[in-house]
């Protein structure tokens, strides 16, 4: 069965520092996609970034970086130099396949990042 | 902004009732995807339609339906309402087989 595990309910850092939100996944498809997104307090999904299950190359966007690993099933998010404005509720993301495409996303149960100044 | 919208923004309503939500996705995403996010069950896929037509279904309840126009606009139908439906009710927008970018959510109170 498809499924995804934030173990980190909650994390609270001060700003600058760096923190790993954690993200493992199940899913008997051979190639799928992973996501993350982020929820601020204002409530809106904003979508941060798909990986394809071919590339294992860690992703690097600014003060964001995701370390993705097939053997360990994980797909961990790092912010680094944390501020406050990355205070939020991450989700980390796996699409069902149906038909041959991508369809409806299994999110994790949200890790709430509160960043204090 | 995700080029997503959803209308009304809140809802307050009372058991009982029926309400109806309504989606435009991004320009030229045929598939639209409903989700619900309460405190007890997380994020939760609805329904998906793509093109028109309904394409998966997830976790929804009879109570509650959806539909997709021929202008793409999406709207899902509650009714016999309960207190334990208050939820923020996001839609999704893609092409079929890519990224999801969601609406900013309704959020549905029911006293």
């Amino acid at each position: 069965a498809q499924k995804v595990t934030q173990a980190q309910t909650e994390i609270s850092v001060v700003e600058k520092e760096d923190v790993t939100l954690d993200c493992v996944y199940e899913t008997r498809d051979t190639t799928y996609y992973l996501f993350w997104y982020k929820q601020p307090p204002s409530g809106e999904l904003v979508f941060l970034i798909r990986r394809n299950s071919f590339d294992e190359q860690n992703e690097i966007s600014g003060r964001y970086s995701w370390n993705f690993q097939k053997s360990t099933s994980s797909f961990n998010f790092t912010i680094t130099a944390s501020q406050v404005v990355d205070s939020a509720v991450y989700f980390c993301a796996l699409p069902l396949f149906y038909g041959g495409s991508q369809g409806n996303l299994i999110f994790g149960k949200g890790t709430k990042l509160s960043v204090k100044p | 902004d995700s080029g997503v919208t959803q209308t009304p923004k809140h809802l307050i309503t009372a058991t009982g009732q029926r309400v109806t939500l309504r989606c435009s996705p991004r320009s030229g995403d045929l598939s639209v995807y409903w989700y619900q996010q309460s405190l007890d069950q997380g994020l939760q896929f609805l329904i998906q339609y793509y093109n028109g037509e309904e394409r998966a279904k997830g976790n929804i309840l009879e109570r509650f339906s959806a539909q997709q126009f021929p202008d793409l606009h999406s709207e899902l139908n509650l009714s016999s309402l309960e207190l334990g439906d208050s939820a923020l009710y996001f839609c999704a927008s893609s092409p079929l087989g890519d990224e999801q970018f969601f609406g900013p959510g309704t959020r549905l109170t029911v006293l």
